[in-house]
């Protein structure tokens, strides 16, 4: 899986977007984005994927860049439920099983 | 939304003992995962089960590890003599089929493994 690059922390004002970016320069053809989250003492949470395209469901948008080289995760109006460690993972479409591979992620912090 | 369960939340074992951690995964999922993190660290892959057989396993995953699905709903990571380094939260997913959009996994809240 190729490698991904996300700031170590970051704040964002309760009720603004939280802009959370990625870099994965080394990321090839067959490569989707996916994101996920862990809340304190919980288990991680999947928030969205894509390929290409903007893709946005309940919880987030996501925003590839042309070249794919990099990514933004979108909260649109972020809550203090928010505040959590947030994984960026570039993992290829493999048959069988797909293990996770996490990083240090981002450690937003929504502030009140 | 279906969830994943895990039991229990919290176990508290003398080192050397066995200890077993129980996850309920998804019904309709075919694929099972452990993970572990140790406080303060990233969550790492130990292995990975589909149709009865491992799929996958980390270099953790070593002999004083196995895992079972003893009937259809439940999943089991047993660990046979354990060791302090052992203490961590232990996380059971499941995912619903091979591959990108459907891959993405379904985790359950953990359980803290304490080694005394």
């Amino acid at each position: 899986d190729a490698k991904t690059t996300q700031p170590p922390s970051m704040d964002c004002a309760e009720g603004r977007a939280a802009n959370l970016p990625c870099n994965h320069s080394t990321i090839s053809g067959n490569e989707y984005v996916y994101w996920y989250r862990q809340i304190h003492s919980q288990g991680p949470q999947y928030i969205i994927h894509g390929l290409k395209n903007n893709e946005t469901n309940e919880m987030a948008s996501l925003i590839i860049t042309e070249d794919r080289k990099s990514s933004t995760l979108i909260l649109p109006h972020a809550t203090l439920r928010d505040t959590a460690v947030y994984y960026c993972i570039v993992r290829a479409r493999v048959g069988g099983y797909q293990k996770v591979t996490f990083g240090t992620g981002t450690k937003l912090q929504v502030i009140p | 939304e279906p969830e994943v369960t895990q039991t229990p939340s919290h176990q508290v074992t003398q080192m050397g003992q066995e200890v077993i951690l129980r996850c309920v995964p998804i019904s309709n999922h075919l694929y099972f995962y452990w993970y572990r993190q140790i406080l303060g660290q990233k969550v790492e892959f130990l292995v990975s089960f589909y149709n009865n057989e491992i799929s996958e396993k980390s270099e953790i995953f070593d002999d004083q590890f196995s895992v079972e699905r003893p009937d259809g709903s439940n999943f089991t990571l047993k660990i046979r003599s354990t060791k302090l380094e052992d203490s961590a939260m232990y996380f059971c997913a499941s995912s619903e089929a091979t591959g990108a959009p459907k891959g993405s996994q379904h985790f359950g809240d953990g359980t803290r493994l304490s080694i005394l």
